[in-house]
């Protein structure tokens, strides 16, 4: 059973638009929610992250929207530029242990 | 920054044999993982481990088994290696109780 759904598979924005990548999750129990960016040939790094508590975190141009009550999760990238091409995980964890990720987003910005 | 490297980068292995996976961490992180990456199926849990000594199965440890001698290193080991074990495999360390995962680069391995 998937823990953790990602959607869509793949994205294509312009450069300049926000990117708006989904995120749902099985498992009332899960409290942190971190997304990892992957570039080709590397290994995923962590961009950003939200504790269940909050309904809101941004860092710079990524921005998290996180709704409880639903089970659900958004990041929100503003301004795209072709640097952000990557795949982008949703992940989810309970008390810091034992990460279950999605299948991906994979993101591309046309110039 | 948290270093954790894989060796080898790449591997290619014979149906029916054995190949062992490395990874190395030098932050001192008690946690260490290996993960599996495949179309369609994002990362999935092979083993983990908290510490030492100890290991732990993950999501789908069918035909994998690890091994933790040291804090710093945790090895994924197929005594049989299939063709379906053919994928990029990585390595992630983290503290116990912490926000972040690190990940190595990969090993992308291939079963003919």
């Amino acid at each position: 059973q998937q823990q953790v759904r990602q959607s869509p598979q793949s994205l294509t924005v312009w450069e300049g638009e926000t990117a708006i990548l989904n995120c749902s999750y099985e498992n009332s129990a899960f409290d942190y929610f971190p997304w990892y960016q992957q570039f080709p040939g590397e290994g995923p790094a962590l961009l950003i992250s939200i504790l269940s508590v909050s309904n809101k975190k941004e860092d710079g141009r990524f921005t998290i929207f996180f709704n409880k009550r639903e089970k659900k999760l958004s990041l929100h990238i503003a301004d795209s530029q072709p640097g952000d091409s990557a795949t982008y995980f949703c992940a989810a964890s309970t008390g810091y242990q034992n990460f279950y990720f999605g299948k991906g987003t994979s993101l591309t910005v046309i110039p | 920054e948290a270093a954790v490297t894989q060796s080898p980068r790449n591997k290619v292995a014979v149906t029916g044999g054995k190949v062992t996976l490395s990874c190395n961490q030098t932050n001192n992180h008690n946690n260490m993982y290996w993960y599996r990456q495949d179309t369609g199926h994002g990362l999935r849990l092979i083993h983990y481990s908290y510490g030492a000594g100890s290991t732990e199965k993950g999501d789908i440890p069918d035909g994998y088994k690890a091994s933790r001698p040291s804090q710093e290193n945790f090895s994924l080991i197929l005594e049989l290696a299939t063709p379906s074990q053919t994928s990029v495999y990585f390595c992630a360390s983290g503290e116990r109780h912490a926000e972040t995962l690190y990940f190595g680069s990969g090993t992308r391995l291939t079963v003919l």
